[in-house]
């Protein structure tokens, strides 16, 4: 079974704080996404992955940044955090490769954060 | 630019009953396609993936199909369960994956 887990399931957070979102995967995927889900904006890409210390800007890039040292590992940083990032981040990877790849994403449980 | 649509946004419907949610998207060009169940508050579980060159997969009460000609994806599940209740997401595959915003499903006893 492919394990895809996040280092918080709640956070809180004071505007202007850095803050660190942990990602794990143990099924050696090369591919690792962030998303966030907003009510009504459904889910949008923020960063990913295709290998160890390379990234890719999504739709949303503005305000984070990543950091992938190792191949299990995907970080997200939001550099000084403010209360428009309060949402719901979800981690996903999936295995092989370049962006047409067929492949199933799986997601971890998501990192609910609050930034007050 | 690619856009996905779910019908019904929302279904409540009483359990046994077999129902029928559906995913729409407006550019064919896929490598596949993917539906996920969600529970409030938690991340989004795989169900089941169709590749552009398939017609349908199954998995237990859930089948799947996929016409990429006209855009469109079904989930059926057979003799829903109030276990079933959760959001439905379907997601398409181009350079990166596009999701509907779902259908909330509520089956009642």
């Amino acid at each position: 079974d492919v394990k895809v887990t996040q280092s918080s399931r709640y956070l809180v957070k004071r505007t202007g704080e850095k803050v660190f979102l942990e990602c794990v995967q143990d099924m050696d995927h090369e591919n690792m996404f962030w998303y966030r889900q907003d009510p009504g904006l459904g889910l949008r890409l923020i960063y990913f992955s295709y290998d160890v210390k390379m990234k890719e800007k999504g739709d949303i890039p503005e305000g984070y940044s990543v950091s992938r040292e190792k191949k299990e590992r995907f970080s997200l940083i939001l550099e000084s955090a403010s209360t428009n990032q309060t949402s719901m981040y979800l981690c996903a990877s999936s295995s092989s490769g370049l962006a047409g790849s067929g492949n199933e994403q799986y997601f971890g449980p998501g990192t609910r954060l609050t930034v007050t | 630019k690619q856009e996905v649509t779910q019908i019904p946004a929302a279904l409540s419907v009483p359990e046994g009953e077999n129902l029928v949610l559906n995913c729409s998207f407006t550019d064919s060009a896929i490598y596949n396609l993917q539906w996920f169940r969600q529970d409030p508050g938690k991340g989004l579980t795989s169900l089941l993936l169709i590749q552009s060159s398939q017609r349908e997969q199954t998995s237990g009460r859930l089948n799947a199909s996929l016409d990429k000609s006209s855009g469109r994806s079904t989930l059926y599940i057979a003799a829903s369960q109030p276990g079933d209740s959760a959001t439905y997401l379907c997601a398409v595959k181009a350079d990166k994956l596009i999701f509907g915003t779902g259908t909330r499903l509520q089956v009642f006893p």
